[in-house]
């Protein structure tokens, strides 16, 4: 257990609907990752957040946005939802933001099913 | 991030030592590198991570060259709870994965 909790596991969906997906990271770390891992393309990243603060942005969509709150869980907002975007989504945590020494705790993912 | 090599796959027999080697010649001074594994339907785990020296833990060594242009991790003994996408990453801001390396082992 990585102790990293992401919720729901599953989600199904239509197109053009909007989801949010909910990380509660490692307790004490205040980094949050989010990866976008899909069939075809492997392990996205997405964004970074550190201490309520968004601190890298990867390959993320214009219609993805995402928090990290006072408390450090994160939600990561999916909105117009496309086919292409079913894929499982991952949150991670660190302890640092710039931390390279420290390891990065992945939850299980959501699988995102868009019909 | 830079960039890291690794090969698509790779196969062991049981109870045998992998060697799972990475190349990163464009490492900068400051990046680690770390190593992380992907079982089926799982987040990524964490294996092992360094800087200069070689490291070891519970699950794995790595060996960093000297010029710290390559790195190999060492899997002692395989067991087929091994099986899984191990990838090489160099530690910055993003931490970007690449396609990692799909180790299989045979009974």
């Amino acid at each position: 257990d990585s102790g990293v909790t992401q919720t729901p596991k599953h989600l199904i969906t239509a197109t053009g609907q909007r989801v949010t997906l909910r990380c509660s990271p490692r307790s004490g770390d205040l980094s949050v990752y989010w990866y976008q891992q899909s069939l075809d393309q492997g392990l996205q990243f997405l964004i970074h957040y550190y201490n309520g603060e968004e601190r890298a942005k990867g390959n993320i969509l214009e219609r993805f946005s995402a928090q990290q709150f006072p408390d450090l869980h994160s939600e990561l907002n999916l909105s117009s939802l496309e086919l292409g975007d079913s894929a499982l989504y991952f949150c991670a945590s660190s302890v640092g933001r710039l931390s390279y020494n420290s390891p990065l705790h992945f939850g299980n993912g959501t699988r995102l099913t868009v019909t | 991030d830079a960039k890291t090599t690794q090969p698509n796959s790779m196969e062991s027999n049981e109870e045998e030592p992998v060697h799972l080697p990475c190349n990163h010649s464009t490492i900068s001074g400051t990046d680690y590198i770390h190593w992380y594994r992907q079982l089926p339907s799982q987040g990524p785990e964490y294996v092992i991570h360094g800087l200069t020296s070689n490291v070891n833990n519970r699950m794995a060594s790595l060996a960093i060259a000297e010029d710290r242009k390559s790195s190999t991790l060492i899997l002692h003994r395989a067991t087929l709870r091994d099986a899984a996408v191990y990838y090489c990453i160099l530690r910055g801001n993003m931490l970007t994965f690449g396609g990692g390396t799909r180790l299989m082992v045979k009974p």
